[in-house]
């Protein structure tokens, strides 16, 4: 079965950081681009950042761009996404997301499936 | 910013046809997928490729697609429908995704 855990979520102050984990299993990871994606409470859904699976192509949203850093361990099967300079509006349920298996086009790929999430609140 | 358009709310008697719908300008040069999330829990990609529909996704569930804009309909709703469904996509490079900003079907 495929899955997807994240972990490092919690209470942080404006300024600061965090880095969230998300622990894949069940397929080979090393096959695939992986994505973050965050929701704010009571909000849509917004895309964060994605990575290629061997880390040669990166790409971030504008609101986190220069603060947010995506990185993954093929060896570890796991996924990262390092926040810095963390600001109240970054408060959200942050997902880890595998590219679809066969549900992908040339240039782009739909998310599936998702992890639960973990929450971050940012807030002093 | 690229951005893509939903409806707020789309009500639906059970049985009949819900549409929901959502627009943006490089739709008609990137596929759009469809996702369903409900109350607490991660989404579901209920459509793929704007009209494919993933393993396990009942056959209600369709996409189309026509111009700027991409259509999900759900035929004979459930009551297990109801939930929030946003349309994703990316801009015309293909570097840069973008939700749309969702839509909430609500089974009377």
């Amino acid at each position: 079965e495929v899955q997807l855990v994240e972990s490092g979520g919690g209470l942080v102050k404006p300024g600061g950081s965090l880095r969230l984990s998300c622990a894949a299993s069940g397929f080979t990871f090393i096959s695939y681009g992986m994505n973050w994606v965050r929701q704010a409470p009571g909000k849509g859904l917004e895309w964060v950042s994605s990575i290629s699976s061997s880390s040669s192509y990166i790409y971030y949203a504008d609101s986190v761009m220069g603060r947010f850093t995506i990185s993954r361990d093929n060896a570890k099967n796991s996924l990262y996404l390092q926040m810095n300079s963390l600001r109240a509006e970054d408060t959200a349920v942050y997902y880890c997301a595998r590219d679809g298996d066969g549900y992908c086009s040339s240039s782009s790929c739909p998310f599936d499936p998702w992890g639960q999430g973990t929450l971050v609140t940012v807030s002093s | 910013s690229y951005e893509l358009t939903q409806p707020p709310s789309v009500s639906v008697s059970p049985g009949q046809t819900a549409r929901v719908t959502c627009s943006g300008d490089a739709l008609p040069k990137q596929y759009a997928y469809w996702y369903q999330q409900k109350p607490g829990q991660a989404p579901v990609l209920v459509i793929y490729k704007d009209s494919e529909r993933p393993s396990g996704i009942p056959e209600r569930f369709s996409g189309s697609s026509s111009g700027t804009t991409v259509t999900l309909t759900i035929s004979g709703v459930q009551a297990e429908d109801e939930a929030d469904y946003y349309c994703q996509s990316a801009d015309s490079s293909g570097s840069y995704y973008v939700f749309g900003t969702g839509t909430k079907v609500t089974v009377l």
